[in-house]
């Protein structure tokens, strides 16, 4: 009965691949976010679609993009890996794209770029 | 700017004792929400409690309450009676009309026995 689940948790991956991170949630949620955290536990969106919708687009290099087949998916592809995007990063949902919505986070993907 | 200000770092408190954490935020939104969520060491993050900026009433959710000063732009949470469990990192979060959440830096809270 997980609300907002990511595949995989853990990413160990060299500089130059490409990996994907898969964001789900079964919550019914029209909008769903990407978000990265740093060392410093520093959050910062980077994307965020409202029924499959980009609505949010902020400067985040373009080697990462993201794709929503459906409104409950939103998966995150990221290309030529640089050390730099190590971190955390989050997916979360909400019930719309309002500012008072409540948003929910999935577990997190902690990404390690060596 | 838009900004959110948590000027504790780090605090130390003692079990069963009350504890605030402090935020103010900076935004030029005439509707907006704040938000509070924890993320303890295992790193998800999770949400305690939301006051939308007409709400009259402080948001109170069990030992969370969020105490809001609309004119000094403060929504501080306020946790009673600390248990060891309430150790995490804690964001305090405001909701623009761009569809964007603002983060503060974050407090660490350890809780001592």
């Amino acid at each position: 009965d997980t609300a907002v689940s990511q595949t995989p948790k853990y990413l160990v991956t060299q500089m130059g691949n490409d990996k994907s991170i898969k964001c789900e949630q079964n919550l019914g949620h029209d909008t769903m976010y990407w978000y990265k955290q740093d060392s410093k536990k520093f959050l910062k969106i980077m994307f965020s679609y409202n029924n499959k919708e980009l609505i949010i687009n902020e400067t985040v290099p373009n080697r990462f993009s993201p794709k929503s087949p459906d409104k409950a998916h939103l998966n995150l592809h990221i290309n030529s890996l640089e050390l730099g995007d190590s971190a955390v990063y989050f997916c979360a949902s909400s019930q719309a794209k309002i500012a008072q919505e409540t948003q929910y986070f999935g577990p997190g993907t902690r990404l390690l770029v060596l | 700017a838009q900004k959110i200000t948590q000027t504790q770092p780090g605090m130390f408190v003692q079990e069963k004792e009350a504890v605030t954490l402090d935020c103010t935020y900076d935004t030029s939104d005439p509707s907006y929400g704040l938000f509070w969520y924890k993320q303890p060491s295992s790193g998800e993050m999770i949400f305690l409690i939301y006051q939308g900026s007409y709400d009259q009433q402080n948001a109170t959710e069990g030992r969370y309450s969020l105490n809001f000063q609309k004119a000094r732009k403060s929504a501080n949470l306020v946790i009673s009676a600390s248990q060891l469990g309430d150790s995490a990192m804690y964001f305090c979060a405001v909701s623009l009309s761009n569809y964007q959440l603002i983060w503060g830096a974050g407090t660490k809270l350890i809780i001592k026995p």
